[in-house]
């Protein structure tokens, strides 16, 4: 079965500082990787997809098939920034998406 | 229009009593999905369909749970004899395409809490 990982449930960091949240992923065949963030009390949306290879909000994010990994990265945090991230899988078959736990992300001043 | 609108936002219901949660996509959008989100945790598949038919339904946890989109629009999702492990963020989505291809967006509402107590 396919399973989507973030080992943190809470990433801290200060305005300015580097981030990285972590998601690894398991699946045997060529997933589709995504990123969604939700925001306080907005909804559920898409930050970014891999196969785009896009930067939104000054995020990226790199298919790591090696290390079945999708680490999303920014490399220097705004307080806008803080908020909830779901890193997602969809697999080649299907329309489905499965979801990791979630990081909260809190961009100190 | 406004998005996709759920209603209502928050239910509470008995344990064994029966619940309808109402999803109303973007007008035209092919696809529909539920998911259901217990706290802390992410968003876990229900069911999905394509305008009225429902093509997966591998996520209803059981038998009480049905969903239904009889038009290819509005979609309902009942669960009859409600449990307190039933108690959790219900999220519908929608998009335009039949498939939630790489090029594709998925659209969200803003869910309905439900708490069984």
């Amino acid at each position: 079965a396919q399973r989507v990982t973030q080992p943190e449930k809470l990433l801290s960091v200060f305005k300015g500082a580097p981030v990285e949240l972590k998601c690894n992923y398991s699946y045997s065949g060529s997933p589709e990787l995504f990123w969604y963030v939700q925001y306080s009390r907005q909804r559920l949306q898409l930050l970014l997809r891999h196969i785009s290879r896009e930067s939104i909000k000054g995020f990226t994010a790199d298919l790591n098939k090696g290390e079945t990994s999708f680490h999303l990265k920014k490399p220097f945090a705004q307080e806008e920034d803080s908020a909830m991230y779901y890193c997602a899988l969809k697999t080649q078959y299907g329309n489905k998406l499965v979801f990791g736990a979630g990081t909260i992300l809190r961009v100190k001043s | 229009g406004a998005g996709v609108s759920q209603s209502p936002r928050y239910k509470v219901a008995k344990r064994g009593q029966d619940v309808a949660l109402r999803c109303d996509p973007i007008s035209g959008h092919v696809s529909l999905f539920w998911y259901q989100q217990a706290l802390g945790q992410g968003p876990e598949f229900l069911t999905y369909f394509q305008n009225e038919a429902q093509l997966d339904k591998s996520g209803l946890p059981s038998d009480r749970f049905f969903a239904e989109r009889p038009e290819g629009s509005v979609s309902t999702l009942k669960i009859q004899r409600t449990q307190q492990e039933d108690s959790a963020v219900y999220l519908c989505a929608s998009s335009l395409m039949l498939t939630v291809a790489t090029n594709e967006k998925l659209f969200f509402g803003s869910g309905t809490q439900l708490s069984v107590l």
